[in-house]
């Protein structure tokens, strides 16, 4: 079947635009969670739902990051006034529930000009 | 903190060779451990998992191993391909029912010699 998809798969913006970066998690998986991978590290956690709720956001950086999963399925996660510093790959992963193993999308290529 | 990170940055090894990749944890509360490998330009691919009631398992040319006692988890590839070219990243998960998604590691980077 179908696994996670990202779009856009790159993103170019000026610093202070704003953006949004939809995940389409696999059929079925309940659980969606957003990472955010900067060069030559590994993925930070940023947020976790469970349906449509968001059972823990405590990886997001700061007031400008906000996520939503409005029908528990398709997530879009929102960016205001960036940052340069937002420049990073935005990971999303979904699982069939928590404690599951996680599958993730090819990521959206995020950069702040 | 509580971190999981590698051992090496960057392992090379000759093509037909067994690989071993280490990683070391600092949590001892984890109870699940995951490895993955990410190719340039793609998302993490899951190559196999094993529960902290588990101290070994094994998957398709790939086994894990967990020592609880030291915080070790390794992942050992057999007959290494030119396909197996990647970054490998072990993630560990913790006891909040998922809540606190994976903490990874930096990464190693295996790089497959012909």
């Amino acid at each position: 079947g179908a696994g996670v998809s990202q779009t856009p798969s790159n993103k170019v913006t000026e610093k202070g635009k704003y953006v949004e970066l939809r995940c389409d998690p696999i059929s079925g998986h309940t659980a969606l969670y957003w990472y955010r991978q900067s060069l030559g590290q590994g993925p930070e956690f940023l947020i976790y739902f469970q349906g449509t709720g968001a059972a823990d956001d405590s990886g997001l950086p700061n007031d400008r990051f906000f996520a939503v999963r409005p029908e528990g399925s398709v997530s879009t996660l929102k960016i205001q006034r960036t940052e340069r510093g937002d420049s990073a790959v935005y990971l999303c992963a979904s699982s069939q529930g928590p404690q599951e193993t996680q599958y993730f999308g090819p990521g959206t290529r995020l950069l702040v000009l | 903190g509580e971190s999981v990170g590698l051992h090496l940055p960057t392992l090379s090894v000759q093509e037909g060779d067994n690989s071993i990749i280490n990683c070391a944890y600092s949590n001892s509360a984890s109870d699940y451990f995951i490895w993955y490998k990410q190719e340039s330009g793609k998302g993490p691919q899951f190559i196999i998992d094993i529960r902290s009631n588990m101290d070994k398992r094994q998957g398709q040319r790939v086994t894990v191993l967990l020592n609880k006692t030291v915080k070790h988890l390794s992942l050992q590839i057999a007959a290494t391909q030119p396909g197996d070219s990647a970054v490998y990243f072990c993630a560990e998960m913790g006891t909040g029912g998922g809540a606190d998604g994976l903490t990874f590691g930096k990464g190693t980077h295996l790089i497959i010699q012909p």
